[in-house]
C-alpha cells in the first residue's frame, strides 16, 4: 500500500515571495504522482502530474514540481506567489495498473499575505 | 459541457434518515469515484466504479452503498445516517489511458452533508 505525507499543514507566505510545499510518499512499487488545488468552497482541480520521463514537471498557474525517487519526494514550488494562489493543496499518489485508488495527503493550506 | 455535477449542494439530515447523492458526468468517462473530505484528513475513497454496472469498495466504505446503472451517473446512498458521516462529499471521474489508471481525475463541486 502507498501513503503520502504532506509535511506542513499551513504555509503563510508574503505576496511575490517563493514557496515550496513539501510532499513525501511511501510505496514498494513505481508510482504516479499528482498535485491538486482546492480553492475555497470548490472541488479539486489538477495542477500537475508526474507519470514518467522528465523529473521536473510544469503545471498550471506557474507551479512546478520535481520528482525525486531517491528522496521519495514530489515537492511543489512557485517562484513568486500571488494572492489568488491562496488555497489548499493536495499531493496524491497511485501505483496505477490494477490499482485504481488515489491516495491523498492531508493537505497544505497556503495563505498568501499581501 | 458541464463536466462533473453533484446534487444536492447542501443537506442536513437527522440521525437514522436516509438519502442519496447524485453524481453526473458528461465526459463519457469510464471510471467514477466517491470521496469524503474531513478537516485535516485529506480525501478518502469511499467507493468507485470502473464501468457501468460495476462497483467496488474503497478505503472507508462502511455505512455507504453505491450504484452505477448508467455510465454517466454514480449514486451514493446513506441508508441510516450517523453524525460520523458529517462531511463534504466529492465525486470524481476519469478515463484511463490504455486501460492503465494514469489519467486525471475530474472533481465535482462537492456536497456538504450535516447529520444531527
Amino acid at each position: 500500500a502507498q501513503s503520502v505525507t504532506q509535511l506542513d499543514s499551513q504555509v503563510p507566505v508574503f505576496e511575490e515571495a517563493p514557496v515550496e510545499l513539501r510532499c513525501n510518499y511511501s510505496s514498494s512499487v513505481s508510482v504516479y504522482l499528482f498535485w491538486y488545488v482546492q480553492y475555497p468552497n470548490q472541488g479539486l482541480q489538477l495542477l500537475l502530474k508526474y507519470l514518467s520521463g522528465s523529473t521536473l514537471v510544469k503545471g498550471i498557474n506557474g507551479f512546478e514540481a520535481e520528482f525525486n525517487k531517491s528522496q521519495t519526494s514530489f515537492h511543489l514550488r512557485k517562484p513568486s506567489v500571488h494572492i489568488s494562489d491562496t488555497a489548499e493543496y493536495f499531493c496524491a499518489v497511485t501505483t496505477g495498473a490494477g490499482s485504481y485508488q488515489l491516495t491523498f495527503g492531508k493537505g497544505t493550506k497556503l495563505s498568501v499575505i499581501p | 459541457n458541464a463536466g462533473v455535477t453533484q446534487t444536492p449542494k447542501f443537506r442536513v439530515l437527522k440521525t437514522g434518515q436516509s438519502m442519496t447523492l447524485l453524481c453526473a458526468q458528461d465526459m463519457n468517462h469510464e471510471y467514477m469515484y466517491w470521496y469524503r473530505q474531513d478537516p485535516g484528513m485529506g480525501l478518502r475513497l469511499i467507493h468507485y466504479s470502473v464501468g457501468e454496472g460495476t462497483t467496488a469498495k474503497g478505503e472507508v466504505p462502511d455505512g455507504y452503498n453505491v450504484s452505477r446503472l448508467k455510465k454517466q451517473n454514480f449514486l451514493l446512498g446513506l441508508e441510516s445516517a450517523a453524525p460520523s458521516q458529517t462531511s463534504v462529499y466529492f465525486c470524481a471521474s476519469s478515463y484511463p489511458l490504455a486501460f492503465r489508471w494514469t489519467d486525471t481525475q475530474y472533481f465535482g463541486p462537492g456536497t456538504r452533508l450535516t447529520v444531527l
